[in-house]
């Protein structure tokens, strides 16, 4: 297994289109969760899944922003009708059983988001 | 709204210099994981602390989680170039799985 994986690794769309990103975990983790990353921030959780179920998603998901998990493998992101201020790194992470003292989230290399 | 502020949020020393990083917070954490991350990469874990007053050694790098388990620090022995990056500090609890994060430490090692 070479890890989460990413695609692609930069976008760069014109202000007003729609872009959807794709992460692929670990094979046999149940939780994949979505961070977004702005420069020289820490990373904000977005949302995250148990399998195919969305348990969580923060305030900062506006209506322009679905994920989806089907299958319980993959995820994808999109974005509707994007604006300036989502220009940030999407990191996508995937761990089996919640993080803590004996689990590890592995993070993705991440999407590179340009909106222009 | 749990939080966690990372401090200082940026730090440019010598080769051979110590340092130390705090990350603290009002809300109690059941875990702190602290990260680095390289630009144009993901963070990767470095240890994950969960006993407060737990100290924990990886070669010169050294973390201490606070005894009421809301702060916690990273202390860095002779830097060296190559500890150049970002260093962020995150918190697990019991509600659910997602980390918080602090805003981070971009640590900048000079030769």
């Amino acid at each position: 297994d070479t890890g989460v994986s990413q695609n692609p690794r930069h976008k760069i769309t014109k202000r007003g289109q729609n872009v959807t990103f794709r992460c692929d975990p670990i094979s046999e983790h149940n939780r994949l969760y979505w961070y977004r990353q702005t420069l020289g921030q820490g990373p904000e959780f977005l949302t995250y899944f148990q399998n195919e179920a969305q348990l969580e998603k923060s305030r900062l998901l506006s209506d322009r922003f679905s994920a989806e998990r089907p299958k319980g493998s993959f995820s994808t992101l999109e974005i509707q009708r994007t604006e300036q201020g989502d220009s940030a790194m999407y990191l996508c992470a995937s761990s089996l059983g919640a993080p803590g003292w004996d689990t590890e989230a592995f993070f993705g290399q991440g999407t590179r988001l340009t909106v222009v | 709204t749990q939080l966690l502020e990372q401090s200082p949020q940026f730090l440019s020393i010598q080769e051979g210099e110590n340092l130390t990083v705090y990350c603290n917070s009002s809300s109690v954490f059941s875990s702190l994981q602290w990260y680095r991350q390289e630009p144009g990469e993901g963070p990767v874990l470095l240890v994950t602390v969960v006993t407060g007053g737990e100290v924990k050694k990886l070669k010169r790098l050294t973390f201490q989680f606070g005894d009421a388990r809301k702060d916690s620090s990273l202390h860095i022995t002779a830097a060296q170039t190559g500890d150049t990056g970002l260093y962020l500090c995150a918190g697990a609890n019991n509600q659910g799985g997602k980390l918080i994060f602090g805003q981070g430490t971009e640590l900048s090692v000079k030769p």
